[in-house]
Formats: C-alpha cells, sequence, structure tokens
C-alpha cells in the first residue's frame, strides 16, 4: 500500500501564513493532489502538482520535490473560512488515488 | 470545470437491506471511477476502482459480494452495499478521472449512510 503522512493538526491567526506537509512513499508516482475538505461535505480540488517546483494559485500554493517524496501546501492570508481538513492524495502507478489522513487546519481571529 | 453528480446525499436504511449509490459523471466520460469510504474523523480510503465494461477491483479487506459495483456505461458507477449493518454507516464518496485530462480527480457529493 501507500504510505502518505502530514501532520494532524495545525493553528494559525487570521491573516497569517501556514504551511502543511506531506510526506510520501508510492509504488509509481502520477501526481500528488491537496484537497480541501469541510466536515460532512466532500474533498474540493485545490491543486495538482506532477513536475518537482510550486504551483501558485491566488492564496494557495503547492510544491513538490519527486526526488524527496516530499509537497507542501502553503495557505496565505487566512481567512476564517480557510478553516478545514486539508488532504494530501498521491496517484500511484496503477493511477488510484491514496489519501492521508489529513490535516485540521483551525483559523483563529 | 467538470461534474460528478451521486445521489443519493443521504439515505437512512434498516438493517439486514440494501441500498444503491449513484455516481454519474455529467460532461466528461469516465472509464474509471473510484469509491472512496470515510468515517468520522478519518481520511478516505479506497474501496474499489471501477471500471466500463468490466468487473470492479477492490482492495484488500473489502468485501466484493457484499459492496457491488457495476460501471454499465461511461457516465455511471453505480455502488449497492447489500444487506447493510450499521457498521456500515459511513460517507461514501466516489471520484472519477476523464482519461483526456489526468489533472484532475472529481469528486461526488458524497451518500451519507445510516443503517438503522
Amino acid at each position: 500500500g501507500q504510505n502518505i503522512d502530514q501532520p494532524t493538526e495545525m493553528t494559525a491567526t487570521e491573516g497569517a501564513i501556514v504551511q502543511i506537509n506531506c510526506t510520501y512513499q508510492t509504488s509509481g508516482f502520477n501526481g500528488l493532489f491537496w484537497y480541501q475538505q469541510h466536515a460532512g461535505e466532500a474533498p474540493t480540488f485545490l491543486s495538482y502538482n506532477v513536475l518537482d517546483g510550486l504551483e501558485e494559485k491566488g492564496r494557495f500554493s503547492s510544491f513538490l520535490s519527486r526526488s524527496k517524496g516530499y509537497s507542501y501546501l502553503l495557505l496565505k492570508e487566512l481567512q476564517m473560512k480557510d478553516s478545514a481538513s486539508y488532504l494530501c492524495a498521491v496517484r500511484d502507478g496503477d493511477y488510484k488515488l491514496s489519501f492521508g489522513a489529513g490535516t485540521t487546519v483551525t483559523v483563529r481571529a | 470545470g467538470a461534474v460528478v453528480s451521486q445521489h443519493p446525499s443521504r439515505v437512512i436504511c434498516k438493517s439486514g437491506t440494501s441500498v444503491k449509490i449513484e455516481c454519474r459523471s455529467l460532461d466528461f466520460q469516465a472509464t474509471t471511477m473510484f469509491w472512496y469510504r470515510q468515517f468520522p474523523k478519518q481520511s478516505l480510503m479506497l474501496m474499489a476502482t471501477s471500471n466500463e465494461g468490466s468487473k470492479a477491483t477492490y482492495e484488500q479487506g473489502v468485501e466484493k459480494d457484499k459492496f457491488l459495483i457495476n460501471h454499465a456505461s461511461l457516465t455511471l458507477s453505480t455502488l449497492t452495499v447489500t444487506s447493510a449493518h450499521p457498521e456500515d454507516s459511513s460517507f461514501y464518496i466516489c471520484s472519477a478521472s476523464n482519461v483526456d485530462s489526468w489533472t484532475e480527480a472529481f469528486f461526488g457529493q458524497g451518500t451519507r449512510l445510516t443503517v438503522v
């Protein structure tokens, strides 16, 4: 199976920046995804990385290093609505998507 | 963007009955769909991979006779939970990928199943 690790919880202040790290070990690699999930809802796509480097999308950026099996999601100018679970997911050589346990981010005023 | 529709969003059933959940790709053809289960405060666990026109591939520990998957067309996959028990109560989510664009995996809205 796949091994995907990310921190369980993070807390930050409104307006601040938070970085969520994800490390992975998979058999084959066809991309890394970040999703946002609010309680009781389905995940919402945030970003996709398949090549090394940084992908920026507004307040959210995602970085990938394939050689290190490492990614991070950077959330800037945090807003209260950003309080959610953030899921790191890796697509393996069979194109199956495996998820990390998720990082619960709490944004405080 | 592409849309995946899942129905029903919530269902309550009696123990021992069967429940069918539908997953439709609305504006693209999905040769492959995935079914996940998520228990409270846990991450999504892949149950099975559904391939159009062929048998589903189940993950280890998932009973194929209990969770029946049918992918009869390029836009529809169904998951039937047979002889449901309270421990099957969970959040079931499908996802689909467009083979022409692998940069996203689109998720349905999810189905909250409660077995009483």
